[in-house]
């Protein structure tokens, strides 16, 4: 079945750092992928999403390239703040089967200090 | 602004208790979702529905019941609340055709605490 991997946390990072946290997945089909960003105490938001291979989405600052040949969506930043700090899910949805449906990672939390 | 709201962002409730938390969204969407988050876990799918008095079962939807009687609410029920029933828990929804664009919309987070 489908599933997304993304390492594990907590990240902790300096501001202004870089950041890169993995997602990997594997999906029958060709997937549309997302990242999503949840906030202490709030529900999940969407970041960005990418639907097709080489698309790269962005917002914030943040930006994710979608790879098929390594079945990869990494999130990356190049300056985060302490702003930033927070858990983030990588997704996938299926273009075919369960069609209406995400597939979540387990989650990164990140956590940036002054 | 779109929006999928939940009634309540905290709640406590005895063991035993009957417990509704309840989920509505103003963007006509089909698809309706009710996930619980914890620790360490992610996020695991406990009923989710497709249309109007449809339902279907998720990953865990052992102690739980779900109602939609009407498109935009969609409501999860605890039949005799458990102290490992204290999580967060998250609604969602979506377009029927367009989740593969989209993805889902959530709400804010019901925290429930078994006691």
């Amino acid at each position: 079945g489908d599933s997304v991997t993304q390492m594990e946390g907590p990240v902790t990072l300096s501001e202004e750092a870089c950041l890169t946290i993995n997602c990997t997945y594997t999906a029958t089909g060709y997937p549309s992928l997302f990242w999503y960003v949840q906030y202490p105490g709030e529900g999940l938001q969407l970041l960005l999403k990418a639907t097709k291979a080489d698309d790269k989405g962005s917002n914030k600052g943040f930006e994710a390239t979608y790879r098929k040949e390594t079945t990869s969506f990494h999130l990356e930043k190049g300056s985060v703040q302490v702003s930033d700090s927070a858990v983030y899910f990588c997704a996938l949805s299926a273009r075919t089967g369960t069609a209406s449906k995400l597939t979540f990672g387990t989650g990164t939390r990140l956590q940036v200090t002054l | 602004d779109v929006k999928v709201t939940q009634s309540s962002r905290y709640l406590v409730k005895r063991t035993g208790e009957k417990v509704f938390l309840e989920c509505v969204q103003d963007m006509d969407h089909e698809n309706m979702f009710w996930y619980r988050q914890d620790p360490g876990l992610g996020l695991r799918l406990i009923y989710f529905s497709y249309d109007v008095k449809m339902k279907e079962k998720g990953d865990i939807p052992e102690g739980y019941s779900v109602s939609r009687e009407k498109k935009e609410r969609f409501s999860l029920i605890l039949e005799s609340a458990s102290t490992n029933q204290t999580s967060m828990y998250l609604c969602a929804s979506s377009l029927h055709r367009d989740t593969y664009n989209y993805g889902y919309t959530f709400g804010s987070g019901t925290r429930l605490t078994v006691v």
